[in-house]
This record gives structure tokens, C-alpha cells and sequence, in this order.
């Protein structure tokens, strides 16, 4: 079964740092989007992506933040400048579409530790 | 802007019993989606309910859809200890492509 892909799994980085973080998302699909959740807490909203160009973020998505498609298959997430708060899970997911009809198909997150 | 709220937020149940999750949103949504996130786990899609009056089953849970009460329930039956879990709603905003997700319920069964 096709699955996105997130590298690193888990990445330990010092405050002020910059951090990227990569997603492979499914061949066929469109859509893109990043979401971010704390420890046991809510997933939240960050940044949706089509066309190569964001297509909405939310307010935790502010200029320390920024997406990029390099590639035909890369999707990245960069802070550029970390800070405590930013310490999450970070989990890349992708639709075929954006009807609505098809799921939304997350990947198995990267865990970002700042200290 | 679309919110989306869970309750319980927690939920202990003995094993074979039964329950509901609610999940309740504030604005129209076009689509309904249920996820299941095991402990340090990603998401996993559960159900899709497309449209008013919609029901989905598999296995011993079944969700559905109210959209004239802007409610869906997933409803579990004869729990087991299998299905201890986080459980997320997530609407679709009307006209956006942001997925909302609910607050989350943290659901364990006891054998």
C-alpha cells in the first residue's frame, strides 16, 4: 500500500537552529499539508500546499516557517530559526485531491526536540 | 473558522461494553473523517462520511453524521481491549482545503 515517507524520524537541535524536515508523499496524489502536535495533544493545522504554491496556514505558520516541492517528490518544512516551543511531532500528510472525499494519508511523523 | 470539539476527552470502559464519542462542529463542514492514533503512532483513517445521514461501520465501530446538528458519533461496540486508542474528528472547512482536528478522545479498555 502506497505511504508517505518522513525523514528524520527523530531530530535533537539546539534554539535558534534551523531544521529541515522531508516528506515523500504519495506518487499520485496533490495535496499537500504539514501538521504539528505536542505531546499528547491536538494535531494542528500548519500549511496546506497545491501547485506548488501554499494554499493556506494557519497562524502558528509564520515567517520562521516555510515549505518547499524541490523536486518531483520531496516535500520540505523549514524552521529556520528554532525555538523551545517548536519541540513536536511534525507529521506530513498527503490527498489525491481536494474534494474532500479522499483521506487524508499521514506519515509516520518526525519528532523535533529543541533544546 | 471551523472548530471542531470532542467529548469525552477521556474514556475508560470495561472490555464488552459500549459507548460514544461525540464530536461537534461550528461551522458547515462539507466532510467528516474519524482517526485512530495509537500511542507515539501517526494517524490512521477510520471512516469518511461525505454527506448528512451518513453511517460507516467496521468491526465493532460505527460512525455517522448529522449535519443539521453539525454532530458525528463514533459509537463502539462490546469494547476490547484492541481498541484502546486516541480517536480524532476532523471536519473539512467549507471552500478550504484545512483539515480541523477535534481535541481527541483517549479511549482504554480494560480487560
Amino acid at each position: 500500500e502506497p505511504e508517505v515517507t518522513q525523514t528524520p524520524s527523530h531530530q535533537v537541535t539546539q534554539m535558534g537552529q534551523e531544521v529541515i524536515l522531508r516528506c515523500v508523499p504519495i506518487s499520485n496524489h496533490l495535496y499537500f499539508y504539514w501538521y504539528r502536535q505536542i505531546l499528547g495533544q491536538k494535531v494542528e493545522f500548519l500549511v496546506s500546499f497545491y501547485n506548488n504554491e501554499i494554499s493556506e496556514k494557519s497562524e502558528i505558520f509564520d515567517d520562521q516557517f516555510s515549505v518547499e516541492r524541490p523536486d518531483g517528490s520531496n516535500f520540505t518544512l523549514k524552521i529556520r530559526s528554532t525555538k523551545l516551543e517548536d519541540s513536536a511531532m511534525y507529521f506530513c500528510a498527503s490527498s489525491r485531491d481536494g474534494s474532500g472525499a479522499n483521506v487524508l494519508t499521514f506519515g509516520a511523523g518526525s519528532r523535533l526536540t529543541v533544546l | 473558522e471551523l472548530k471542531v470539539e470532542q467529548n469525552p476527552l477521556f474514556l475508560s470502559m470495561q472490555e464488552g461494553k459500549n459507548y460514544t464519542i461525540y464530536c461537534n462542529y461550528s461551522t458547515t463542514s462539507d466532510r467528516l473523517y474519524w482517526y485512530r492514533q495509537d500511542p507515539g503512532k501517526s494517524l490512521e483513517s477510520l471512516f469518511v462520511l461525505l454527506s448528512n445521514g451518513a453511517v460507516k461501520q467496521e468491526g465493532r465501530l460505527m460512525a455517522s453524521l448529522d449535519t443539521k446538528a453539525r454532530l458525528s458519533t463514533l459509537h463502539i461496540t462490546a469494547a476490547v481491549h484492541d481498541l484502546s486508542a486516541t480517536y480524532f474528528c476532523a471536519g473539512l472547512a467549507s471552500g478550504t482545503y484545512k483539515y480541523i482536528f477535534g481535541t481527541g478522545t483517549r479511549l482504554k479498555v480494560l480487560a
